[in-house]
C-alpha cells in the first residue's frame, strides 16, 4: 500500500501563498493520478484538484481555478499543490489522495492545515 | 458542474438496523459513484467504487446500488464501529464533486 505523508500547511494571512507537499512512498508513483481534498473545520469533503500519472493533464474546482496549480516531482515521489491569493475560505484540512483507474481515491494523507487569517 | 445531493443529513439508527443512505447527482454519471467513511479526526476511507464494487477488506454488510442519477449505500446490520460520517462522490466528469455528507449517528 502506498504511504502519503502532506506537509507545508501553516497560518497565513489573507493574499499570502503556500505550498502544500505530498511524499509518496513506493516506486509506482507515476502509475497513477492523485488528487487534493480539502476539508473547512466541521464541513464536509471538497475536491480541489487533479494531476495525471504523466503530469500532463491538471484539473481544478471553480473555487481554486486560477489561484491554485497542482503538479508533481518523479524524482522525489512528490505531489505540490501551490497555492496564492488565499482567502479566508481555503482555510481546511488539505489531504492528497492516490487516484487509481478505477476512480475511488483509495490511500488518503492524514492531511495538513491551513489556516489563513490575519 | 454536477452537483450531488445525499440524504439524510442525520441518520439516528441503533446496532442491527438496517440503514440506506441515498445520493443523487444532478446529471447522469453513469456508474462512476464511490462512497467513503470518515470518522473524526482521520481521512476518510473508501468503500465502494463504480457505485457497487466493494473495496478489499471492506466488510460485505455494506453495499452500493445505482446508476444514473440515484445511487444508495446500505448497511444490512449496523455495528458499533459503523457510526461515522459517509460521503459519495462522483468522479464521471470534472470537477469532481462529493454529496454533503450524511452522519451516521448511535439513537
Amino acid at each position: 500500500e502506498v504511504q502519503l505523508l502532506e506537509s507545508g500547511g501553516g497560518l497565513v494571512q489573507p493574499g499570502g501563498s503556500l505550498r502544500l507537499s505530498c511524499a509518496a512512498s513506493g516506486p509506482t508513483f507515476s502509475s497513477y493520478a492523485m488528487s487534493w481534498v480539502r476539508q473547512a473545520p466541521g464541513k464536509g469533503l471538497e475536491w480541489v484538484s487533479a494531476i495525471s500519472g504523466s503530469g500532463s493533464a491538471t484539473y481544478y474546482a471553480d473555487s481554486v481555478k486560477g489561484r491554485f496549480t497542482i503538479s508533481r516531482d518523479y524524482s522525489k515521489n512528490t505531489l505540490y499543490l501551490q497555492m496564492i491569493s488565499l482567502r479566508a475560505e481555503d482555510s481546511a484540512v488539505y489531504y492528497c489522495a492516490k487516484d487509481p483507474p478505477n476512480g475511488s481515491l483509495d490511500n488518503w494523507g492524514q492531511g495538513t492545515l491551513v489556516t489563513v487569517s490575519s | 458542474d454536477i452537483q450531488m445531493t445525499q440524504s439524510p443529513s442525520t441518520l439516528s439508527a441503533s446496532v442491527g438496523d438496517r440503514v440506506t443512505i441515498t445520493c443523487r447527482a444532478s446529471q447522469s454519471i453513469v456508474g462512476w459513484l464511490a462512497w467513503y467513511q470518515q470518522k473524526p479526526g482521520k481521512a476518510p476511507k473508501v468503500l465502494i467504487h463504480k457505485a457497487s464494487s466493494l473495496e478489499s477488506g471492506v466488510p460485505s454488510r455494506f453495499s452500493g446500488s445505482g446508476s444514473g442519477t440515484e445511487f444508495t449505500l446500505t448497511i444490512s446490520s449496523l455495528q458499533p464501529d459503523d457510526f461515522a460520517t459517509y460521503y459519495c462522490r462522483q468522479y464521471d466528469s470534472y470537477p469532481y464533486t462529493f454529496g454533503q455528507g450524511t452522519k451516521l449517528e448511535i439513537k
